[in-house]
């Protein structure tokens, strides 16, 4: 079983500020990567997939790279509205295997 | 507006059975896989099942393999999670979730969500 640990489990940040949220796979994962904005009383939002390809509407300050079994989530100039947590995912076709990350809390 | 809706969660005891159900408005379900993820008590979101866009491929997340059914009815654009000798530890909010496709690419991502609903197995 792939395990997906994040870290920080929290990040304080400034409005304006950069924030860099790591993802790592307990094995290589390849580029088969999301990651996910989820705020308080709200369904997940999907901001990357393929590990750096942005969802559809997606503002350009969300950036996602890596590749393997380290990943890295990068906000470039945090919003009031992006403090939030933020969660990794892997995923592979077949057989189906998803695993989610713990969560990283980007807080002011 | 794009739309899942959840119900038919509830409180129901150890080796009893229940069905849930996920309306999808404002798109066709029948163009989507479909997934069932959950989040029990202070834990992380897991895996539980998905099924392909007509129903006739389903997989399943080994703990629940033998005991939950994924199904849909595409013309009432409803899926289901029928699940069958609940356990203790089969507590959780049960969300469905739509597989993402978009950009020439169909990750096993999510693009959307509802809103959950709640499954409780106690005696």
């Amino acid at each position: 079983e792939i395990v997906m640990t994040q870290s920080p489990a929290t990040l304080s940040v400034s409005p304006g500020e950069r924030a860099t949220l790591s993802c790592r796979a307990s094995q290589s994962v390849s580029s088969n990567l999301a990651w996910y904005q989820r705020k308080p009383g709200q369904a997940p939002r999907l901001l990357i997939h393929g590990a750096s390809t942005r969802a559809t509407g997606i503002p350009a300050r969300f950036s996602g790279s890596g590749s393997g079994t380290e990943f890295t989530l990068t906000i470039s100039s945090l919003q009031s509205e992006d403090f939030a947590v933020y969660y990794c995912q892997h995923y592979s076709g077949w057989p189906p295997t998803l695993t989610f990350g713990g969560g990283t809390r980007v807080e002011i | 507006e794009v739309q899942l809706v959840e119900s038919g969660g509830g409180l129901v005891q150890p080796g009893g059975s229940l069905r849930i159900s996920c309306g999808a408005s404002g798109f066709s379900l029948s163009n989507y896989w479909m997934h069932w993820v959950r989040q029990g008590p202070g834990k992380g979101l897991v895996w539980v099942s998905r099924i392909n866009s007509d129903g006739s491929t389903t997989n399943y997340a080994d703990s629940v393999k033998g005991r939950f059914t994924i199904s849909r009815d595409n013309a009432k654009n409803t899926l289901y999670l029928q699940m069958n000798s609940l356990r203790a530890e089969d507590t959780a909010v049960y969300y469905c979730a739509r597989r993402y496709c978009g950009g020439g690419a169909c990750p096993e991502a999510f693009d959307q969500w509802g809103q959950g609903t709640l499954v409780s197995v106690s005696s």
